[in-house]
């Protein structure tokens, strides 16, 4: 069964960078995943596409200050320039058949 | 531009069932991809409910799946969610969404007498 696993928390200082995890259980390291935002009391907004290779493809408006990359079954999110709109849970999502999604990082911007 | 947008009513009583509808612009739902329904109940994470591919072929969450039924409407462009025989653990905000590219922007149910 694939299982998502995040990090609870994390935090960076404004203007740093900073980078979030997400990593795939035993056997799923091909899979792609998405990396979405959720804001302090809003919806979640889908950030980007990120495939095995480390390819991706980011959503509609989403800065240049968002990148994703991979290696073996982690699959990374780099935050660059870090503004106090970036403080937010994150989370990864696989999809297909079964939709998972990881606990969530709880990114805090000092 | 894609748009999804839930409706359906904000309470609903114990034991009954829960409907929600999400009425997608921009996209046809049967030119691909695949379609879905979250929750997030109170404080917590993402939970997926249920999944519908662009071809009819639905799929659900084994936690849920006794209770749960999604459909389309093509000719609508929008498809449901039922949720039968709900408890105040069911209540959330419930999303629809395209993971590849968009969300709705949630909708409270509360389950409550």
């Amino acid at each position: 069964q694939l299982v998502l696993t995040q990090s609870p928390s994390a935090s960076a200082s404004l203007g740093a960078s900073v980078k979030l995890t997400c990593t795939l259980s035993s056997g799923h390291s091909s899979y792609a995943i998405a990396w979405h935002q959720q804001q302090p009391e809003k919806g979640p907004r889908y950030l980007m596409k990120l495939n095995s290779d480390g390819s991706h493809s980011k959503g509609d408006g989403i800065p240049d200050r968002f990148s994703g990359s991979s290696s073996g079954a982690e699959r990374y999110l780099t935050i660059s320039s870090l503004q106090s709109e970036d403080e937010a849970d994150y989370y990864c999502q696989t999809w297909g058949t079964a939709w998972v999604f990881g606990g969530g990082t709880k990114l805090t911007v000092l | 531009q894609v748009q999804l947008q839930e409706s359906g009513p904000g309470l609903v009583k114990p034991s009954e069932t829960l409907s929600l509808t999400c009425a997608v612009s921009g996209y046809s739902i049967s030119s691909g991809y695949y379609w879905g329904w979250i929750r997030q109940p109170p404080g917590k994470g993402l939970e997926w409910i249920g999944s519908i591919y662009h071809s009819g072929s639905t799929y659900y969450n084994p936690s849920l799946k006794s209770r749960v039924t999604i459909s389309v409407d093509t000719s609508k462009n929008q498809f449901s969610l039922k949720l039968s025989s709900v408890t105040a653990a069911d209540t959330a905000v419930y999303y629809c969404a395209r993971p590849e590219g968009y969300w709705g922007q949630g909708t409270l149910v509360t389950v409550s007498s």
